[in-house]
């Protein structure tokens, strides 16, 4: 079956410009993980979403990011007025549960110039 | 909350050799353990997982090991092939608390040379 999915797999952007990053999870998870992987270092927890609901957002790095989850399925992660920081790897994952393996999509690269 | 070290930061073995990679982690709470391995420009995919219910896990060349006493675990892989050549990451979480969010140690560079 189809794996996780996100796009765009490569966005670059200016500095102080919005960004939105989607993540399309395994059909049927209804866990969903946002990280971030900046050059060379490991993987940051971002946001967890179980169905459409976010019950801890303290792992957003600030309050330029949000994320949210429609239809217990497709997130977006937002990011605004990016800032050059803010260049990674955003992974999404997803699960069947939080007690299950975490799949992870492909990543989108951010660069913000 | 949780932390996860993770050494060495990178490793050379021979092909044929065993690679081992350690972990440590802080919360007791912790009971699940995942080994994730990622190729260049690729996304990291499981290997093998371990849970807080058994000591050591095998899959044919991979093999984990815990100690929950001592709080660490670690990841052995037998005669290594150039294809074992990636960068593996270790994680802890509570599985089945209310995230199960991963909290990864920063990754192993293993380099398998023929």
């Amino acid at each position: 079956g189809a794996g996780v999915s996100q796009s765009p797999s490569n966005k670059v952007t200016e500095k102080g410009k919005d960004v939105e990053l989607r993540c399309d999870p395994i059909s049927g998870h209804t866990a969903l993980y946002w990280y971030r992987q900046s050059l060379g270092q490991g993987l940051e927890f971002l946001i967890y979403f179980q169905g459409n609901s976010a019950p801890d957002k303290s792992g957003l790095p600030s309050d330029r990011f949000s994320a949210e989850r429609t239809g217990g399925s497709v997130s977006t992660l937002t990011i605004q007025r990016t800032q050059q920081e803010d260049s990674a790897v955003y992974l999404c994952a997803s699960s069947l549960s939080s007690l299950d393996t975490q799949y992870f999509g492909p990543g989108t690269r951010l660069t913000v110039l | 909350g949780e932390n996860v070290e993770q050494h060495p930061s990178t490793l050379s073995v021979q092909e044929g050799d065993s690679a081992v990679i350690k972990c440590t982690y802080s919360d007791s709470a912790s009971n699940y353990f995942p080994w994730y391995k990622q190729e260049l420009g690729k996304r990291p995919q499981l290997i093998i997982d371990i849970r807080s219910n058994v000591g050591e896990k095998k899959d044919q060349r991979i093999a984990v090991t815990l100690n929950k006493t001592a709080k660490h675990f670690s990841l052995h892989i037998t005669e290594t092939q150039p294809e074992d050549s990636a960068v593996y990451f270790c994680a802890a979480s509570i599985s089945g608390g209310s995230q199960g969010n991963l909290i990864f140690g920063k990754g192993t560079k293993l380099s398998v040379k023929p």
